[in-house]
């Protein structure tokens, strides 16, 4: 089966700056990846995912890229806001998990001013 | 949010007793899940469906069980809740189409068994 692997698991940054976050998988056969974000007591939402047909999507100051080859994908947030304080995760599904996500162990991002 | 609730929110319950969570969605969609979230571990499934009456095991299902009637509901069940299953439950739902892995979360239910 598929496992995805988070780094860093905290993240430090200072207001206008760059976090990026990334993720390893195993299975050669996914082909999709999700961020979704948590903030503190609330659920976790889908803020953005690619599809292995693709190497990059931006929406606005995120962007994720994918590397098929060495099996990661990264989450890049451009000029932090202190509202992008939150828990990120990255998943994975593989073809023949059929619909089923692997979760990343999750990001702690704080946005200092 | 898309149309999806979960209750009770919060419980608090005793060793041995039985637990069941209730996930309600109005979106129609086929696909519902039970993911547990605890520190460290970000989610982990536990039980899914795809369909009515149709439910598969996921990675943490040992001491749970699942049960879907009805389109819109799914039910988590823990026969006999132990310390261990101290934890926030999220449901989730997704289409039974080609967007079938967009997965959208419920509010969650945190569970703490004493």
């Amino acid at each position: 089966g598929e496992n995805v692997e988070q780094h860093p698991s905290t993240l430090s940054v200072q207001e206008g700056d760059s976090a990026v976050i990334k993720c390893t998988y195993s299975d050669s056969a996914s082909n999709y990846f999700p961020w979704y974000k948590q903030e503190l007591g609330k659920r976790p939402q889908l803020i953005i995912d690619i599809r292995s047909n693709v190497g990059e999507k931006k929406d606005q100051r995120i962007a994720v890229t994918l590397n098929k080859t060495a099996k990661h994908f990264s989450l890049h947030i451009t000029e932090t806001q202190p509202e992008d304080s939150a828990v990120y995760f990255c998943a994975g599904r593989s073809t023949d998990s059929w619909g089923k996500l692997q979760f990343g162990a999750g990001t702690q991002v704080v946005v200092t001013p | 949010d898309a149309g999806i609730t979960q209750s009770p929110r919060h419980k608090v319950t005793e060793t041995g007793t039985p637990v069941t969570l209730r996930c309600h969605q109005t979106e129609n969609h086929r696909y519902m899940y039970w993911y547990r979230q605890d520190p460290g571990h970000g989610l982990r499934l536990i039980h899914y469906s795809y369909g009515v009456k149709d439910t598969d095991k996921g990675e943490v299902s040992d001491g749970y069980s699942v049960s879907r009637s009805k389109t819109e509901d799914f039910l988590l069940t823990l026969e006999s809740a132990t310390s261990s299953q101290t934890s926030v439950y999220f449901c989730a739902i997704s289409e039974s189409d080609g967007r079938a892995s967009e997965q959208y979360f419920g509010p969650g239910t945190r569970l703490t068994v004493t």
